[in-house]
């Protein structure tokens, strides 16, 4: 089955760590996404990449860091730096960002707490 | 920057009714829009994806129209049921970015 994993599903931190995210697609999308979508809000992106190796900052990049090694893996580090990261984090993909036919799937999401 | 607006923000409807859900954005140069479908908890289910040059989009019970001059598109639910009872968010794409509503957040009661 075709799709985009993330996990865990739940994750806990104590103030001052951090922690890793894990999204992983068998689409072969180019593009790859990441959001942070909070009660009542839409969704806010916080990095994309078009392409491995190379990553571009969203809305709200502050305290988040990415990496871009395969194409089939995009992993979100939330650090110290992030103030308020208790948050639900999606996970997005599409085929590349030219154009307009780029339908963008979701992974199930992943729920962050911070103790 | 683009603005999407979803209004309004909760509704609630008997079974059986057609309903028509709105999504308004502030630019209206955008490369296309998405309507997605968010259970509690859950990542967004896409439904319907329509391009800049088309005007509309039908999967089953649904049909979603684009107004790109006035910056209007809306999700058309025919016959609904407690199933379709979910958050309905849209989403348009400028050159490399896409921008999201709020959603609402439909009820339906048996």
């Amino acid at each position: 089955d075709g799709g985009i994993t993330q996990s865990p599903k739940y994750l806990f931190r104590k103030e001052g760590q951090n922690v890793t995210l894990s999204c992983e697609q068998n689409l072969n999308h180019d593009a790859m996404y990441w959001y942070r979508q909070d009660p009542g809000q839409g969704l806010r992106l916080i990095y994309y990449s078009q392409i491995v190796n190379d990553f571009q900052k969203g809305d709200i990049a502050e305290g988040y860091s990415v990496s871009r090694e395969k194409k089939e893996s995009f992993p979100l580090t939330v650090t110290s730096a992030q103030k308020n990261p208790t948050a639900f984090y999606l996970c997005a993909s599409s085929i590349p960002l030219a154009g307009d036919f780029n339908e963008q799937f979701f992974g199930p999401g992943t729920r962050l707490t911070v103790l | 920057k683009q603005e999407v607006t979803q209004i309004p923000a909760a509704l609630s409807v008997p079974e059986g009714e057609n309903l028509v859900l709105n999504c308004s954005f502030t630019d209206s140069a955008i490369y296309n829009l998405q309507w997605f479908r968010q259970d509690p908890g859950k990542g967004l289910t896409s439904l319907l994806l329509i391009q800049s040059s088309q005007r509309e989009q039908t999967s089953g019970r649904l049909n979603a129209s684009l107004d790109k001059s006035s910056g209007r598109s809306t999700l058309y639910i025919a016959a609904s049921q407690p199933g379709d009872s979910a958050t309905y968010l849209c989403a348009v794409k400028d050159f490399n970015k896409f921008y999201f509503g709020s959603g609402t957040k439909l009820n339906v009661k048996p």
